[in-house]
């Protein structure tokens, strides 16, 4: 079971440059997620998809866009690349409810120059 | 606000050694649930346990227990007889349940490093 599946594994962007990472799962979840963490500061929320269709900011959504593209896909876009949005982002999936344990991608290392 | 403390950056034990990590949490709700992510050096997060805020009972699986006290809005994890594969950063976490998803607040982590 691939459970959920984040690409690139590893990119490294220039200031202003674009990107999308990619999810997706395959356990038929209706919720979706996208986290950063940094050192020292735990996973912090970016966006969220409770279902298909619809998405809300986390706590930090400046500078990120979302795109709930079907059941299986989330996908996360910075539209222009900052030094401060060098991160691990992970992607996260559950089944709809608050008492939900996430399941989490391994991770996009991302780091802007 | 919902808030989740854990205020061991790091903690280092010889290998056999009992270990607790403490979680210290804040909300208003009346109903939560906590639970508790284990971060191997591999990077990848993987849910432990989950608990609610009706249920005190105390949970044991294997070598891992953990204490959910109301009173103190604790929920501590203790690793009995540490092993170095225990090795990790582990985060105790609270749900909003007022969110239609399973929206987590994290704490800032623990790094557990088990010496042989």
């Amino acid at each position: 079971n691939a459970g959920v599946t984040q690409t690139p594994k590893f990119q490294v962007l220039k200031t202003g440059q674009s990107m999308t990472l990619q999810c997706a799962q395959d356990m038929n979840h209706n919720s979706m997620y996208w986290y950063r963490q940094d050192p020292g500061m735990g996973l912090r929320l970016i966006y969220y998809s409770a279902s298909e269709g619809t998405t809300d900011k986390g706590e930090v959504p400046n500078g990120y866009n979302v795109s709930r593209l079907n059941k299986r896909e989330f996908s996360l876009r910075l539209e222009s690349a900052a030094p401060s949005q060098t991160s691990v982002y992970f992607c996260a999936s559950s089944e709809r409810g608050a008492n939900q344990p996430q399941h989490f991608g391994d991770g996009t290392r991302l780091s802007i120059l | 606000a919902q808030k989740v403390t854990q205020a061991q950056t790091e903690i280092s034990v010889v290998e056999k050694e009992d270990v607790t990590l403490d979680c210290v949490y804040e909300t208003r709700d009346t109903t939560y649930y906590l639970f508790w992510y284990k971060q191997p050096p591999s990077g990848e997060l993987v849910f432990l346990i989950r608990r609610n805020s009706f249920d005190e009972q105390n949970e044991i699986s294997g070598r891992y227990s953990w204490n959910f006290q109301k009173s103190t809005s604790s929920f501590n994890f203790t690793i009995t007889a540490s092993q170095v594969v225990d090795s990790a950063v582990y985060f105790c976490a609270l749900s909003d349940v007022y969110s239609s998803a399973s929206k987590i607040i994290f704490g800032s982590g623990t790094r557990l490093s088990i010496r042989p």
